[in-house]
C-alpha cells in the first residue's frame, strides 16, 4: 500500500464548476500538507500549505485537512479552463530535521468551455 | 525574487553515459532537494542537501550522487545511464531548516536516454 493515495483521473469539468480533489494517506507522522498544480511539461507550482487540521482558503481554493481520517481535499471554485493541469498532493512528517514530500500519484483535470 | 532555475531543461544521453544537473534555488534557501518524475512512478525523492551536506536520502541506486556547493547552489549526476533512467529531474528549495517547510520548484530538466 503507498503511503499516500490519490485517484489520477482524469477529471472532466464544464466551466464554473466546483471542483472536490482528495487523497488519503496512511502515516501518522505526516504533519504538513500541501497541494501543487502541474501543468504539462513544466515544474510543480505549490498552490496551498498547511499544518493544520481545519480549513485553508485562498481565492477560489480551499485546502481542508481531516487528520483523524488522514485525509485531505482541494476545492476549486467557479473553475477555469486555465485550472486545466495535474493536481499534486503531497506531505511530510514534522520536524524530522530534513525536507523530504511524498506525493500522490496527482490527479489530471481538465475543465472544458 | 528569482525563482529556482534548473539547466540544462532537455538532455539526449546514450546508456552508459553519465549526466551532470545543475540546479540554483532561491536566494536565501539553503534547502535543495531532487526528485524524479516518471509517468509511472510519479515523483519520488531522490536527496536533500542542506549547508553542503546530504541531510536524507531516497531509495535510488549509488549511480545517483548530488553535492552542494557554499553558494547553495547544487548538482546531482547520473552515472552509467540506464533506459530507466530518462525522466523529468525537479529541484526544489526550501528556506525551512528543520523540515516540513514549503517547498518550491524549478521547471525541471528533462532526461532522455537511448
Amino acid at each position: 500500500q503507498k503511503e499516500v493515495e490519490q485517484d489520477p483521473g482524469p477529471l472532466s469539468v464544464p466551466e464554473g464548476a466546483i471542483v472536490s480533489l482528495n487523497c488519503t494517506y496512511s502515516n501518522s507522522a505526516f504533519q504538513y500538507f500541501m497541494w501543487y498544480r502541474q501543468y504539462s511539461r513544466k515544474g510543480p507550482e505549490l498552490l496551498m500549505y498547511t499544518y493544520s487540521s481545519g480549513n485553508k482558503e485562498d481565492g477560489r481554493f480551499t485546502a481542508q485537512v481531516d487528520k483523524s481520517s488522514k485525509y485531505i481535499s482541494l476545492f476549486i471554485r467557479d473553475s477555469q479552463p486555465s485550472d486545466s493541469a495535474t493536481y499534486l498532493c503531497a506531505m511530510a512528517p514534522r520536524g524530522g530535521g530534513y525536507n523530504k514530500l511524498i506525493f500522490g500519484a496527482g490527479t489530471r483535470l481538465a475543465v472544458h468551455p | 525574487k528569482a525563482g529556482v532555475t534548473q539547466t540544462p531543461r532537455y538532455l539526449i544521453k546514450t546508456r552508459g553515459q553519465q549526466v551532470t544537473l545543475s540546479c540554483s534555488p532561491i536566494s536565501g534557501h539553503r534547502s535543495v532537494s531532487w526528485y524524479q518524475q516518471t509517468p509511472g512512478q510519479g515523483l519520488q525523492f531522490l536527496f536533500e542537501y542542506f549547508s553542503e551536506t546530504q541531510r536524507n536520502k531516497g531509495n535510488f541506486p549509488g549511480r545517483f550522487s548530488g553535492r552542494q556547493f557554499s553558494n547553495s547552489r547544487s548538482e546531482m549526476n547520473v552515472s552509467t545511464l540506464e533506459l530507466g533512467d530518462s525522466a523529468l529531474y525537479l529541484c526544489a528549495s526550501s528556506l525551512d531548516v528543520s523540515g516540513g517547510g514549503e517547498q518550491f520548484f524549478g521547471p525541471g530538466t528533462r532526461l532522455t536516454v537511448l
